[in-house]
Formats: structure tokens, sequence, C-alpha cells
């Protein structure tokens, strides 16, 4: 089955500073790549995501990368704010049958003012 | 819609007890999920349901564990015997069209087993 794998668990930033984090994933099938904060005491919240047809997608100060043929995307986050502070997940889904979600260990991050 | 709806917020629990959690879904949503998180393991898949079909439980840690979606507004899991390392917080989810859409969590039920 898809393994996902998340680094770095912990990120410590300056507010202002850029933020990155980086996934890989097994399953060359997966196509879709979202990726989840989750804030203290909530449930995970979407904030992004990529089907492999696209390799960048931006919203605002937030952008994912994708590279199939490395099979990682990666997380960027610019002019980081404190009330960016939170756990964030990366998943992966493949488009066979019954889709499954796969998510990776989390990265923790803390943006200082 | 409120969202997700899961009850109770926090559970505590003699082991050996019966622990059922419930979750209410979105309106609408036919995708249906179970999610354990913990620090050591993160957040797994335990079972999940296709227009209130269970579809892949093969995430479900042994056979104390139950999940039910009777119809398509209400969904509980089960742990009969609870254990001490059934700590967790369960998360519910739903979406519409499966795992490569949005899901929805709701705000989990803590619970301890002690």
């Amino acid at each position: 089955g898809e393994n996902v794998e998340q680094h770095p668990s912990t990120l410590s930033v300056q507010e202002g500073d850029s933020a990155v984090i980086k996934c890989t994933y097994s399953d060359s099938a997966s196509n879709y790549f979202p990726w989840y904060k989750q804030e203290l005491g909530k449930g995970p919240q979407l904030i992004i995501d990529i089907r492999s047809n696209v390799g960048e997608k931006k919203d605002q100060r937030i952008a994912v990368t994708l590279n199939k043929t490395a099979k990682h995307f990666s997380l960027h986050i610019t002019e980081t704010q404190p009330e960016d502070s939170a756990v964030y997940f990366c998943a992966a889904s493949m488009n066979t049958g019954f889709q499954k979600l796969v998510f990776g260990t989390g990265t923790r991050l803390l943006v200082s003012p | 819609d409120a969202g997700v709806i899961q009850s109770p917020r926090h559970e505590v629990t003699e082991m050996g007890q019966e622990v059922t959690l419930r979750c209410k879904p979105i309106s609408g949503h036919d995708y249906l999920f179970w999610y354990r998180q913990t620090m050591m393991r993160g957040l797994e898949l335990l079972i999940y349901f296709n227009n209130n079909v269970p579809i892949d439980d093969s995430g479900m840690p042994e056979d104390r564990f139950s999940a039910k979606m009777p119809n398509a507004s209400f969904s509980t899991l089960k742990i009969q015997p609870s254990e001490p390392r059934d700590s967790a917080v369960y998360f519910c989810a739903s979406s519409y069209g499966g795992g490569n859409t949005e899901a929805f969590f709701g705000q989990g039920t803590r619970l301890t087993v002690v």
C-alpha cells in the first residue's frame, strides 16, 4: 500500500521567514496530494491540494509543488505569521477503485514573533 | 451546515468498559472515515464507508473495534472491551467523492482509558 513520509517533524521560524515542508510517497499510482493544517484541539482542515496533472499550485502565501518523477511534493509558506503555527499533514491518495487517503506523520510549525 | 459533529468531545473510561463514539457527517456527503491520532502513529485510517457500506476496515486494530453506519447521517465506533492503549483522539471525517476530494473533519473525541 501507499506510504507517505514527511520531514521535518518540527520546524521553528521567525515571523516573516519562509517555511518548507517536504513529503515523499511510494505508490506511483497516487494522483491527489492534499495538505491539512491542524490547530490545537481541532480536527485537520484542508489548506491546499494538488493533482498529478499540475506541477505547482499557489494560494496567496501558500504554494505546493509536485515532482511525480521523484515522487515528492512540498508545501511552501511565505511571510509566515504567528497564526501559521500548527501541525501540518501531507497526504496522498490513489484514484483506483475506492480511494483511500494516507497521511504523513505531521510537521509541527512554530512561528515566533 | 454545522460541519461534522462528534460526540462526546472527551471520554474517560475504565479498562474493560465499552466505549461508543458517535459521528454525524455533513449532509450529502457519501464517504465517512474514522481516524485515530496518537503521538506515536500519527493519523491512522481505521475504516471508511461509502453510501453507508463499510468498504475497507483493514485499519481496525483488533476485533475489539467495530463500526457501523445505520444511515447516511449517523455512524458509531465502538470499542469493547477498552484498553489503556486505546487512549487517543478519534476523528470522524466525511467527504463527497472519496479520498481524492476534500475531507471535512470533526473536532475529535479524546478518549482516555485508565
